[in-house]
């Protein structure tokens, strides 16, 4: 079965340390993993996703098929990253998301 | 373009009531698809859609049934409403092929008392 774990619920960090999301995931096709955001009272939004190898707004994830890792990083963290992040991986037709990790960037 | 936009935006039930949240988006979309959100529990897909006339279930479908009969509309009905329903419920909707992204409604708040 396809299951999506984020080990974290809440993580806190100072503004201008590095904050790192970790995403794990199984699936034993060739998967396709996002990464979402949830600001506050705003709809889920595509942060980026692992086919594009893009960066967005600072952040980059990797895909590490070897450790099944799709972790989100960001050198240095802003007041206007809070908020809830949600990894998914997608088999095709469905959607698996993970329970969510809430970032608190601290002034 | 709207978007993806879903009615109502709150909405209180009680026990057994009967009720549809209302799905549509115009930027015709393929896929579409609902979801729950509960803490702790992250996202879980009810149902979705992979066109008109076609709909498949998700990981909870108990307790819901939808239909697509249009390519823009997704409409979610609960049959007799309990307490465990409860939740903010999201829609989606998204071009065919794996990659591609999903663009969210709003959501609605339900409660059921």
């Amino acid at each position: 079965a396809q299951r999506v774990t984020q080990p974290e619920k809440l993580l806190s960090v100072f503004k201008g340390a590095p904050v790192e999301l970790k995403c794990n995931y199984s699936y034993s096709g060739s998967p396709e993993l996002f990464w979402y955001v949830q600001y506050s009272r705003q709809r889920l939004q595509l942060l980026l996703r692992h086919i594009s190898r893009e960066s967005i707004k600072g952040f980059t994830a990797d895909l590490n098929k070897g450790e099944t890792s799709f972790h989100l990083k960001k050198p240095f963290a802003q007041e206007e990253d809070s908020a809830m992040y949600y990894c998914a991986l997608t088999t095709g037709n469905q959607f698996y998301f993970g329970t969510g990790t809430s970032l608190t960037v601290i002034p | 373009n709207a978007g993806v936009t879903q009615t109502p935006k709150f909405q209180v039930l009680k026990t057994g009531q009967s009720m549809t949240l209302q799905c549509a988006q115009d930027m015709n979309h393929e896929y579409m698809s609902w979801y729950r959100q509960d803490p702790g529990m992250g996202l879980r897909l009810i149902h979705y859609s992979v066109g008109a006339g076609i709909t498949d279930q998700g990981e909870v479908p108990n307790g819901y049934n939808v239909s697509r009969s249009t390519t823009e509309d997704f409409p979610l009905r609960l049959l007799s409403a309990a307490p465990s329903q409860t939740s903010v419920y999201f829609c989606a909707s998204r071009s065919g092929g794996k990659g591609y992204e999903q663009y969210f409604g709003p959501g609605t708040r339900l409660t059921v008392t």
